[in-house]
């Protein structure tokens, strides 16, 4: 157990909607990362955000958002859904140095149907 | 851009028999720290280890220890006394060092079954 956490495990959802997935990072983890994992993209980074800020964007789509709040918890808002954004969505946090390992939840699998 | 590539997209052992898994990254950077990750059955990322480049030594974690070649760009990963545990894919990542996002990238993994 990393102590990542991450809601909802599973998401069905149909094309055109919106959805909402959690992270909430290691106690004293002031860094969230997001990645998404397809089958024809690999892993790849989509934001950081680092104490409430954004710092640093990857490929994310412009219907996908993100926010970081005073609690650390972060928020991964995905909307006008296609199928193609089918994937497992993991959060990874750490705090921030540049020594620092990231260490990832268990992932949210999203089915776009 | 950084690139990380995986060459074997499958590979497969005996229980109790050594295997070397591939790594080669692509950077003009010269500080930098490499890792690899496992993913088993239940989708959870785990970090095997981890090797910072301004470090001569190569890394050990127990049965797992890598080989590091910068001037090559190489970072493979050698698994000692397999065990079926070990069945999962591989992720090589790559983080660079330098000021701004620590964001991991990562190769398209290798798959690795363990034959008992």
């Amino acid at each position: 157990d990393s102590g990542v956490t991450q809601t909802p495990k599973h998401l069905i959802t149909a094309t055109g909607q919106r959805v909402t997935l959690r992270c909430s990072p290691r106690s004293g983890d002031l860094s969230v990362y997001w990645y998404q994992q397809s089958l024809d993209q690999g892993l790849q980074f989509l934001i950081q955000y680092y104490n409430g800020e954004e710092r640093a964007k990857g490929n994310i789509l412009e219907r996908f958002s993100a926010q970081q709040f005073p609690d650390l918890h972060s928020e991964l808002n995905l909307s006008s859904l296609e199928l193609g954004d089918s994937a497992l969505y993991f959060c990874a946090s750490n705090r921030g140095g540049l020594a620092e390992t990231q260490y990832f939840g268990p992932g949210t699998r999203l089915l776009v149907l | 851009a950084q690139t990380v590539t995986q060459s074997q997209p499958e590979m497969s052992v005996q229980e109790a028999e050594t295997v070397t898994l591939s790594c080669t990254y692509d950077t003009s950077e010269s500080d930098y720290y490499l890792f690899w990750y496992k993913q088993p059955p239940s989708r959870q990322m785990i970090l095997v280890i981890r090797q910072e480049a301004y470090k001569q030594q190569n890394a050990t974690e127990n049965r797992f220890s890598v080989n590091f070649q910068k001037a090559a760009k190489s970072f493979s990963l050698k698994i000692s006394d397999s065990q079926l545990g070990d069945a999962a894919m591989y992720f090589c990542a790559y983080r660079y060092s330098g000021a701004g996002s620590y964001q991991l990238t990562f190769g398209k993994g290798t798959k690795l079954s363990v034959i008992p």
